[in-house]
């Protein structure tokens, strides 16, 4: 069976640039997370949607961030505009109610030139 | 608010001797633990998990954890070190609300 599926794997842009991310969660999963993995400030949960919905986006750092989840099997996350200090893997995991594990994605390895 | 703290951002140990990461935890009610895995370039992998019951967890690729919860530990250990084990390990904590907040992580190195 598939596990959580990222896109793209690698992303290089220029400052200023618009980036997204995609992610596809396990099939029947219905809790997604989005993360960001730098060496200063380590794994650092964005937002997590349950059931599509939104439900706690205070990690995510400003409004040049945003996420959407249209629908059960995709999300996206869009910097727009990128900074070089947005570097960093951004991982993407999933769950079903009443598990407690996190299943992730391979991460998404973004460089802002 | 629930925290997790990781003693020592880098172990070394020989192969075949004992391996101890370290994990404290913070929280105001009583807390899922997991150490989680992860090998270069790849995503995080969970490792074991303490939710209720019986304290000491046994995991995959024959780790094992021991909550404490008069130490607010969580400490993970293998009793013989393997070259594959090297990675970075990271702990998390959980109130139950599926939010984890992760320590900042142990690279474990192995030394043949």
């Amino acid at each position: 069976d598939a596990g959580v599926i990222q896109s793209p794997r690698h992303e290089v842009t220029e400052m200023g640039q618009e980036v997204t991310l995609r992610c596809k969660p396990i099939s029947g999963h219905n809790s997604l997370f989005w993360y960001r993995q730098t060496m200063m400030r380590g794994l650092e949960l964005l937002i997590y949607f349950n059931n599509n919905v939104p439900i706690d986006d205070s990690g995510m750092p400003e409004d040049r961030f945003s996420a959407k989840m249209p629908n059960a099997s995709f999300s996206t996350l869009k910097i727009q505009p990128s900074e070089p200090r947005d570097s960093a893997v951004y991982f993407c995991a999933s769950t079903f109610s009443g598990s407690e594990t996190q299943y992730f994605g391979p991460g998404t390895r973004l460089l802002v030139l | 608010a629930q925290s997790v703290t990781q003693l020592g951002s880098h172990v070394s140990v020989s192969e075949g001797a004992l391996v101890l990461l370290r994990c404290n935890y913070s929280s105001s009610v009583p807390p899922y633990l997991f150490w989680y895995v992860q090998y270069p370039n790849q995503g995080l992998q969970l490792l074991l998990k303490y939710t209720t019951g019986a304290t000491l967890v046994k995991g995959i690729n024959g780790f094992e954890a021991e909550f404490k919860k008069s130490e607010t530990s969580f400490h993970l250990t293998k009793p013989s070190a393997h070259m594959s084990d090297a990675a970075e390990y990271f702990c998390a904590v959980s109130e139950g609300n599926e939010k984890l907040t992760f320590g900042t992580g142990t690279r474990l190195t192995i030394i043949p």
